[in-house]
């Protein structure tokens, strides 16, 4: 069965820094597209930004609100993708969901999200 | 970035009845490879979204057919033909012909 499962979440500070993962399986991670999308508590989804495969050269795109703090990454020989989150906001907080794109589009698999907490 | 609306905001179901969700973009979302990359999700309460249709009209796989999708440019809907129980939850619409990608407030269908 074809899963993404988000890791790495908790309660950081305002300024700290996080890192997420996103462990797959189920599919073969090397050829997808992968995307970060977040949900803040009671709100709509937010698109934090994507790697394409290296079939793709890998290029990252980013949503406004994190770019130049968030740097996405994968790992393909671990069936692994990161999100680096750096100079953490209150305005960050939100569960942090994987996608993966199988084939269809670029949302066909969604995770559980993991939540990221930023407070004093 | 591309501004994504949905109409209504909440929307109350009769079960057995049909409903219909308006999303319209502030751009075209036509592609130069001929795509149309709109896609809905629907999120239940208390679980991730999941992708029921992609590229307009294409239903992704398990979605029942009671779900449809149509329109083209700036202007698109979902259609549940008739709706059932578990189709509680709040449906958005989302671009992904432009960066960055954006979606829709989301509409929240409850019976």
């Amino acid at each position: 069965e074809e899963q993404v499962v988000e890791s790495g979440g908790g309660l950081v500070k305002p300024g700290g820094s996080l890192r997420l993962s996103c462990a797959a399986s189920g599919f073969t991670f090397s050829d997808a597209w992968m995307t970060w999308v977040r949900q803040a508590p009671g709100k709509g989804l937010e698109w934090i930004g994507r790697i394409k495969s290296k079939a793709y050269g890998e290029i990252r795109d980013y949503g406004t609100p994190v770019k130049g703090r968030f740097i996405i990454s994968r790992d393909d020989s671990r069936n692994t993708l990161y999100l680096q989150m750096n100079s953490l906001e209150t305005e960050d907080t939100a569960v942090y969901h994987c996608v993966a794109g199988l084939g269809a589009s670029e949302y066909d698999r969604w995770g559980q999200g993991t939540l990221v907490t930023v407070s004093s | 970035d591309v501004v994504m609306t949905q109409t209504p905001l909440s929307s109350p179901v009769t079960l057995g009845q049909p409903a219909s969700i308006s999303c319209r973009s502030s751009q075209s979302l036509l592609q130069s490879d001929g795509n149309t990359y709109l896609n809905w999700l629907q999120q239940r309460p208390g679980q991730p979204p999941r992708l029921l249709i992609y590229r307009v009209s294409n239903r992704f796989s398990g979605v029942p057919d009671r779900f449809s999708g149509s329109g083209s440019g700036t202007d698109f809907t979902l259609k549940i033909s008739r709706v059932e129980a578990e189709d509680v939850g709040v449906y958005y619409c989302m671009q992904a012909t432009h960066l960055p990608q954006t979606f829709g407030p989301g509409t929240k269908v409850d019976i």
